[in-house]
């Protein structure tokens, strides 16, 4: 089954840039979506298809995806960031949707 | 404003049956692909199963092949996820959760969730 590796976790200084990898096989020919989940609430959906934004989402969450890694980076980073980030795939070969394992920001 | 409240969540013993149930509300349901995403406690996002629009096509993850099914019924704006034979590795909170139409590959709105317990 298909597999997205994350880092456990990323510290970042407040107005600085967190930069979170999703690593898969071949991930840069699939549409990647990140999730923010916060401390006892649903997950909400913060880039979708690798790098487009939701509406409500501020312009500094952004998106990459290539190869083999794809990348969340969050710039300008404020406290209210803080929060579990997911990433998501769907393998046509399995037809199963896959998360990442998850990457706890944790802003200093 | 999109609505997914999910609901039959309750502590259950090994081995035991369970059935949740998502209402769905603010959006046409029967157009939209649905799923079920669990989370034990402390642990990350796994998906559990998937149904598309109609109902006629479903997809489940090998952990829970041949003891879940994922059903809806479109006229009364609901989703279900019917567990049998269940493990005390189930216990997770349960996520109804909306495809996005256009990118079905894409979750786009969530429920709150509904805790599941299966005692050992």
């Amino acid at each position: 089954s298909y597999v997205l590796t994350q880092p456990p976790s990323v510290s970042v200084a407040p107005g600085q840039t967190a930069r979170i990898t999703c690593g898969g096989n071949n991930i840069g020919s699939k549409s990647v979506h990140w999730y923010q989940q916060k401390p006892g609430q649903a997950p909400v959906l913060v880039v979708y298809d690798d790098s487009d934004r939701p509406s409500g989402i501020p312009e500094r969450f952004s998106g990459s995806n290539s190869g083999n890694t794809a990348t969340l980076t969050i710039s300008r980073v404020e406290a209210g960031d803080e929060a579990d980030y997911y990433c998501q795939v769907w393998d046509s070969s399995s037809d199963q949707y896959v998360f990442g394992t998850g990457t706890k920001v944790t802003v200093l | 404003e999109v609505q997914l409240v999910e609901s039959g969540g309750g502590l259950v013993q090994r081995g035991g049956s369970l059935r949740l149930s998502c209402a769905a509300s603010g959006f046409t349901f029967s157009r939209y692909w649905m799923h079920w995403v669990r989370q034990a406690p402390g642990k990350g996002l796994v998906w559990v199963s998937r149904i598309s629009s109609d109902g006629s096509s479903t997809s489940n993850a090998d952990s829970v092949k041949g003891r879940f099914t994922i059903s809806r019924d479109n006229a009364n704006n609901t989703l279900y996820l019917q567990m049998n034979s269940l493990r005390a590795e189930d216990t997770a909170v349960y996520f109804c959760a909306r495809a996005a139409e256009q990118l079905v590959s894409l979750v786009d709105y969530w429920g709150q969730g509904t805790l599941v317990t299966v005692s050992s």
